[in-house]
């Protein structure tokens, strides 16, 4: 079957770097998203990688290793905003998006 | 710009009874989507239309139904709910659709219903 792996829960302080990792072992692989989810809010998209090595966006990076099925979302400065939930989703060989259960982020001052 | 709307925001539904939530978006996407969303789980994708006129079964088809009449709306429908139906539905849309890499997707704010 096709699974996707997130810690369920991290703790961070403000203004300190937070890794999440996720694994997955789909059928195919077509790309992997990273999206932020606040409490009663719906998912916005935050990064694609679909070749290996990090992707940079302003205080958020994300990185993808293919050959080991393995990605990570680098959150770095951070801020009592980015208090939410992070899931990391793949698009497998049918084009269909897989979805992690995503990673509650706690941040605490 | 809206994006995309859900309605209702919420509901409670009674076992057994129908009931269609609504999805617009205004970004003329050719593709839109249908998840559930329940604690602990992924988001689950019920049914997704890759272009008006057509749809297709997701990973929970089950018990329900959608259209897709025109580019901008993708109704689902419960036709008898059951309990087990009871969570958060997220309406999205992407520009393509699923045959292409970075294809993204979009959310609606979604529609908590309880069904009792």
């Amino acid at each position: 079957g096709q699974n996707i792996d997130q810690p369920t829960e991290m703790t961070a302080t403000e203004g300190a770097i937070v890794q999440i990792n996720c694994t997955y072992q789909t059928s195919g692989f077509n790309g992997l998203f990273w999206y932020q989810q606040h409490a009663g809010e719906a998912p916005t998209f935050l990064s694609y990688n679909v070749l290996d090595g990090l992707e940079e966006k302003g205080r958020f990076s994300s990185f993808l290793s293919r050959s080991k099925g393995y990605s990570y979302l680098l959150l770095k400065e951070l801020q009592m905003k980015d208090s939410a939930s992070y899931l990391c989703a793949v698009r497998d060989r049918d084009y269909q998006l897989i979805w992690g259960a995503g990673t509650k982020l706690i941040i605490k001052p | 710009t809206a994006g995309i709307t859900q309605a209702p925001t919420s509901q409670i539904l009674a076992a057994g009874r129908s009931m269609t939530l609504r999805c617009t978006q205004d970004m003329r996407h050719n593709a839109m989507y249908w998840y559930r969303q329940d604690l602990g789980l992924g988001l689950r994708l019920i049914h997704y239309s890759n272009t008006a006129g057509t749809t297709g079964k997701g990973e929970v088809p089950d018990g329900y139904s959608v259209s897709r009449a025109n580019t901008d709306d993708f109704p689902l429908t419960l036709a008898s709910a059951v309990p087990s139906q009871t969570s958060v539905y997220f309406c999205a849309s992407s520009p393509a659709g699923l045959a292409e890499s970075t294809d993204t997707q979009y959310f609606g704010p979604g529609t908590r219903l309880t069904v009792l």
